[in-house]
């Protein structure tokens, strides 16, 4: 079965930090770019960061770039989020989704079941 | 960034009806157009890509159109299983933006 499973969330206080994981089965781990995708509590759905199949090539929202750092072990099919200096604005459940494309037409075909970071003090 | 706003925010409807629902870019993204459907407390589901492109195990009922800059999602004879919220999404360039979502509900 295709899936990713997140970890790592929790309560954490302004300025701390939190480190995401998402484990992924079913499927060839390092043929795939990864995006991590959040949602605040009651709102839409915000695009955070994304990372190559290889691990060479990486983007970040404006939001979290320089707070943020997105990595993956190809070796453990995981996708990481280390996420610092976080702000109460960082609140959301944060969803590892799989990047697919056809044609050069990408779209997020498998997400997982997300985790929840709260920010508060 | 391109601005993804989606109309209307939220409808009501009964189980058999035609359900529309309608994106729009900010600019022109071609067909760089997804759909995902959600519901309360899961994740997104994908439902449609590259505009008009059916996810594998979607029911046909579930058909998008568009290009350019505007977008629509429709669902023929909705059934329970389909109320939700549906979120339009651009592929264009990045960042990556998504629609604030338009919610299904019971009429």
């Amino acid at each position: 079965e295709v899936q990713l499973v997140e970890s790592g969330g929790g309560l954490v206080q302004p300025g701390g930090s939190l480190r995401l994981s998402c484990s992924a089965s079913g499927f060839p781990f390092s043929d795939y770019d990864f995006n991590w995708v959040r949602q605040a509590p009651g709102k839409g759905l915000e695009w955070v960061s994304n990372i190559s199949s290889s691990g060479s090539a990486l983007s970040y929202a404006d939001s979290v770039r320089g707070r943020f750092t997105i990595s993956r072990d190809n070796a453990a099919k995981s996708l990481f989020l280390q996420m610092d200096s976080l702000r109460a604005d960082d609140t959301a459940v944060y969803y590892c989704t799989r990047d697919n494309q056809l044609l050069g037409y990408y779209y997020m075909d498998v997400w997982g079941t997300g985790t929840t970071v709260i920010v508060s003090s | 960034d391109i601005q993804m706003t989606q109309s209307p925010s939220s409808l009501s409807a009964s189980v058999g009806d035609r359900v529309t629902i309608s994106c729009r870019a900010s600019q022109n993204i071609g067909s760089y157009l997804n759909w995902y459907q959600q519901k309360p407390g899961k994740a997104p589901n994908l439902v449609i890509y590259a505009t008009s492109s059916l996810e594998s195990g979607v029911p046909s009922r579930f058909s998008g159109d568009g290009s350019g800059t505007d977008f629509t999602l429709t669902i023929t004879s909705l059934q329970p299983e389909d109320f939700a919220t549906y979120s339009c999404q651009q592929s264009y360039s990045a960042p990556l933006t998504f629609g604030q979502g338009t919610k299904v509900e019971v009429k």
